[in-house]
């Protein structure tokens, strides 16, 4: 268990309205990340953070922003939401101890109607 | 191209057999080699990681790295109805992870 809590758990949105998700750490981790996960595409990363306020784009960033004024708490922001968000997304972090692994979150699903 | 290429199966198995999952990376640059398992709407689990090529093993699953080649495995012995899952393939340099689209394996009892 890497002490990673992710909420909503489940949300059904509409289109246009902004959406935050909120990625939770018990652990102190440096590095902590957004992906989704769409079939035919696998892990797709969206952000990453590598500390308090400082963030990156992944690959498919357009759409998203990113917050971290607390080394426990990640958010991911859709700030217009459209039918091609909806996904699952997973919040992970890097397990510096272990090797360079990542471990994730039970994952957030949305659906945006 | 991508950076993991992963055949995404599907790969239907009868228990007790023995599974073996493949996948191909790019950019010898890459250091450490990991798999996960990821049950229906759940989140990926790490299986196994690994970082100089050869072979890894832990209980019935044997990861294995060619850095020659590019190409990762992972064996699953003595296959249960319980491996049934997708499993992903990842990578990493730097600060980024890479993974394979999955493969989905069922074994059937």
């Amino acid at each position: 268990d890497a002490g990673i809590t992710q909420s909503p758990r489940h949300k059904v949105t509409e289109t246009g309205t902004p959406v935050t998700l909120r990625c939770h750490q018990t652990e102190n981790h440096r590095y902590m990340y957004w992906y989704r996960q769409d079939p035919g595409h696998g892990l797709r990363l969206i952000h990453y953070s590598y500390g308090v306020k400082d963030t990156d784009k992944g690959e498919v960033s357009d759409g998203y922003s990113v917050s971290r004024s607390k080394t426990e708490d990640f958010l991911l922001t859709l700030e217009s939401a459209t039918s091609s968000q909806t996904s699952v997304y997973f919040c992970a972090i890097k397990g510096e101890l272990s090797g360079n692994t990542i471990y994730f979150g039970e994952g957030s699903w949305l659906t945006v109607v | 191209q991508k950076e993991v290429e992963q055949d995404p199966g599907p790969l239907s198995v009868p228990e007790g057999a023995i599974v073996s999952l493949n996948c191909t990376y790019s950019n010898s640059a890459f250091q450490y080699f990991m798999w996960y398992r990821q049950y229906s709407r759940k989140g990926p689990e790490l299986l196994m990681y690994t970082y100089s090529s050869g072979n890894k093993e832990d209980g019935r699953f044997t990861a294995q790295v060619d850095k020659s080649s590019k190409y990762i495995s992972l064996f699953i012995r003595d296959s249960q109805p319980s491996d049934s899952a997708t499993y992903l393939c990842a990578v990493f340099t730097g600060n980024q992870f890479y993974f394979g689209t999955g493969t989905s394996l069922t074994v059937i009892p």
